[in-house]
């Protein structure tokens, strides 16, 4: 059974660009979350889709948004690209929204760097 | 507003020599804290699920405890195989914000 699939796995973009990041869910899962992780802040929430609709988002700017297709894939997008954009982004699936931790499966990640 | 501080942020152990990961908390109503390990380049791996205070679960040379306030992850005999970041993060319960709440991580490395 394939894992959680992220592409690309890295990306290298300038200040004031756009950047669009693509997750492919485990295959029946249909909620995916997505997460920024850096050295200083880790790990950090960014939004939660479950047909097609966001379920859930943390405290990010309006820069950062995401989307989700009807096969469950989901796309995000960061607009107007900042030094701090630089960042691992992590996408993580599970059946169905509010799964606890333990259900979640992560992908390796989209390594984002903005020079 | 939902906190987990990991300490130490770094650690170095002699292949064999036991220690233990710390993970303080404040939560609104604990639904679980999880402890993940994440190798460079990779997602986290789940690891263990906590509950409540007092609760135990071991794998190999690795156990998870809770209490109020804090869980340990317990090393024993550690291997140069068990190197990696752990992470530990808690979920709240109730409402419809299912969010995980990440620490910042602990990076083991063990040396043979």
């Amino acid at each position: 059974k394939a894992g959680v699939t992220q592409t690309p796995r890295y990306l290298i973009k300038t200040r004031g660009q756009q950047v669009t990041l693509s997750c492919s869910p485990i295959s029946g899962h249909r909620s995916v979350s997505w997460y920024q992780q850096t050295p200083g802040q880790g790990l950090q929430f960014l939004f939660e889709y479950f047909s097609e609709t966001q379920r859930n988002k943390g405290n990010f700017p309006g820069r950062f948004s995401g989307r989700q297709f009807s096969n469950s894939r989901s796309e995000m997008n960061v607009s107007t690209l900042e030094l701090g954009d630089s960042a691992l982004y992590l996408c993580a699936s599970s059946f169905s929204p509010g799964a606890t931790g333990g259900s979640l499966h992560f992908g390796n990640g989209t390594r984002l760097t903005v020079t | 507003e939902d906190q987990v501080t990991q300490s130490p942020e770094a650690l170095r152990l002699q292949e064999g020599e036991s220690s233990s990961l710390n993970c303080s908390y404040t939560v609104s109503g604990l639904r679980g804290l999880f402890w993940y390990r994440q190798d460079p380049g990779k997602g986290p791996e789940f690891l263990f699920t906590l509950y409540s205070a007092g609760e135990e679960k071991e794998k190999e040379r690795l156990k998870a405890t809770l209490t109020k306030k804090e869980s340990f992850l317990h090393i024993t005999a550690p291997k140069p195989e068990d190197s990696a970041t752990y992470l530990c993060a808690v979920q709240a319960g109730g409402g419809s914000n299912y969010k995980l709440t990440f620490g910042k991580g602990t990076l083991l490395t063990v040396n043979p």
